[in-house]
């Protein structure tokens, strides 16, 4: 596609029900990464994918988030037992050098 | 740990008025630095970049940046603001020795612009 896609755009759901998040990153772009934007919080780096590198896994607030990447294109975000502060919007971006293209985000609610 | 400063949560400035939003950086080696821009309902988008050489770069939208070693400082100006310039603003850092990056944002800046 011509640019970094994410679904769903909105994402409500139940405290402790777990969900997935979805990036389709820019054709041949090798590096992908996870941020959340919460209010007041600026962005938070959560995951970081470069090709066939073992993903930096440093930004995972807890063992409930984990990432994977399958054949060095889409990304999952996955979230379980979801707590009411994982609410934010999650973003995705994707680079071939050190120019990140953005996705237009995941908004999560949890109630 | 590399860490970025942007020590302005939110700044208003008149429509017409010039503009500097401050971005510190922390780290031993001079590292990329970035300033993206968040538009309401838009996407984060890259306003300009510097990796080396001349220490002013310019952007888009009519942006610029300096670089100022001595003050571990990545400044974003604009001489004159208009008001579809309201958005927020982030500063980022990029550590790049051995061809690793992970971008590291700072909290960003809001910018409100009034008549």
């Amino acid at each position: 596609g011509a640019g970094v896609s994410q679904s769903p755009s909105n994402k409500v759901t139940e405290k402790g029900k777990d969900v997935e998040l979805r990036c389709d990153p820019i054709s041949g772009h090798t590096a992908l990464y996870w941020y959340r934007q919460s209010l007041g919080q600026g962005l938070e780096f959560l995951i970081y994918f470069q090709g066939n590198s073992a993903p930096d896994k440093s930004g995972l607030p807890s063992d409930r988030f984990s990432a994977e990447r399958t054949g060095g294109s889409v990304s999952t975000l996955t979230i379980q037992r979801t707590q009411q502060e994982d609410s934010a919007v999650y973003l995705c971006a994707s680079s071939a050098g050190q120019k990140l293209f953005f996705g237009s985000g995941t908004q999560l609610s949890v109630l | 740990a590399q860490s970025v400063t942007q020590p302005d949560i939110h700044i208003t400035v008149s429509e017409g008025a010039s503009l500097e939003l401050r971005c510190n950086y922390s780290y031993g080696a001079t590292p990329y630095l970035f300033w993206y821009v968040q538009s309401p309902g838009q996407g984060l988008q890259l306003l300009l970049k510097y990796f080396s050489g001349d220490t002013l770069v310019q952007g888009i939208k009519g942006f610029e940046a300096e670089f100022k070693r001595s003050q571990s400082s990545f400044n974003l100006r604009k001489p004159s603001v208009h008001w579809s310039d309201a958005a927020e603003y982030f500063c980022a850092v990029d550590l790049n020795s051995g061809g690793y990056q992970k971008v590291t944002f700072g909290t960003g800046t809001k910018l409100q612009v009034i008549p």
